[in-house]
């Protein structure tokens, strides 16, 4: 296993066009993450699975904002209705335990237009 | 609430010289864990090092070194004769049991560090 993969590494869309992001974690990881990076800050948490199980959602998460972890493998986050505020890069994280170091993929960079 | 600061945003160093990034903390909790990550220009978060707060002891791998003191709250990162290719941002983060009993990991704002050659 080569790490955590996210695709696509860049999108850009048009305001109010719906947008999905897939994470592929490391296999043997069961904690997944979903962080929020806008330009000079550090990632924020939006929400994170355990298996299947969304445990936890920000109030960054806005009702336009949906992940899923459907069997406890990838996780998808749609974004629906994107605005400009929504531009920033998502990363994923997965982790085997909550007393161990998270690893982060590439990022998905959005840019709404 | 949890809170990490880095208060230096940027800083520039000739290459060779030793840089050393703070970061002071703060949680209510006993049990918590420490970490830096590397940022570089591509976007990957680099996972750097992990210290529990039971764990005191400095560490030193090649020319990284961290300092971790509790009674300042501090746990700062130190690049001994630093080179080009540490020019990256730097986030210094927290997670202890009241940010989702250590699930959520909260991030400073990061220290960009440009080594000039």
């Amino acid at each position: 296993d080569t790490g955590v993969s996210q695709d696509p590494r860049h999108k850009i869309t048009k305001r109010g066009q719906n947008v999905t992001f897939r994470c592929d974690p490391i296999s043997e990881h069961n904690r997944l993450y979903w962080y929020r990076q806008t330009l000079g800050q550090g990632p924020e948490f939006l929400t994170y699975f355990q298996n299947e199980a969304q445990l936890e959602k920000s109030r960054l998460l806005s009702d336009r904002f949906s992940a899923e972890r459907p069997k406890g493998s990838f996780s998808t986050l749609e974004i629906q209705r994107t605005e400009q505020g929504d531009s920033a890069m998502y990363l994923c994280a997965s982790r085997a335990a909550v007393d161990t170091e998270a690893f982060f993929g590439q990022g998905t960079r959005l840019t709404v237009v | 609430a949890q809170k990490v600061t880095q208060a230096q945003t940027e800083i520039s160093v000739v290459e060779k010289e030793d840089v050393t990034l703070d970061c002071v903390y703060e949680t209510r909790d006993t049990t918590y864990y420490l970490f830096w990550y590397k940022q570089p220009p591509s976007g990957e978060l680099v996972f750097l090092i992990r210290r529990n707060s039971f764990d005191e002891q400095n560490e030193i791998s090649g020319r990284y070194s961290w300092n971790f003191q509790k009674s300042t709250s501090s746990f700062n990162f130190t690049i001994t004769a630093s080179q080009v290719v540490d020019s990256a941002v730097y986030f210094c983060a927290l997670s202890d049991r009241f940010s989702g009993g250590y699930q959520k990991v909260t991030f400073g704002i990061g220290t960009k560090l440009q080594v000039i050659p």
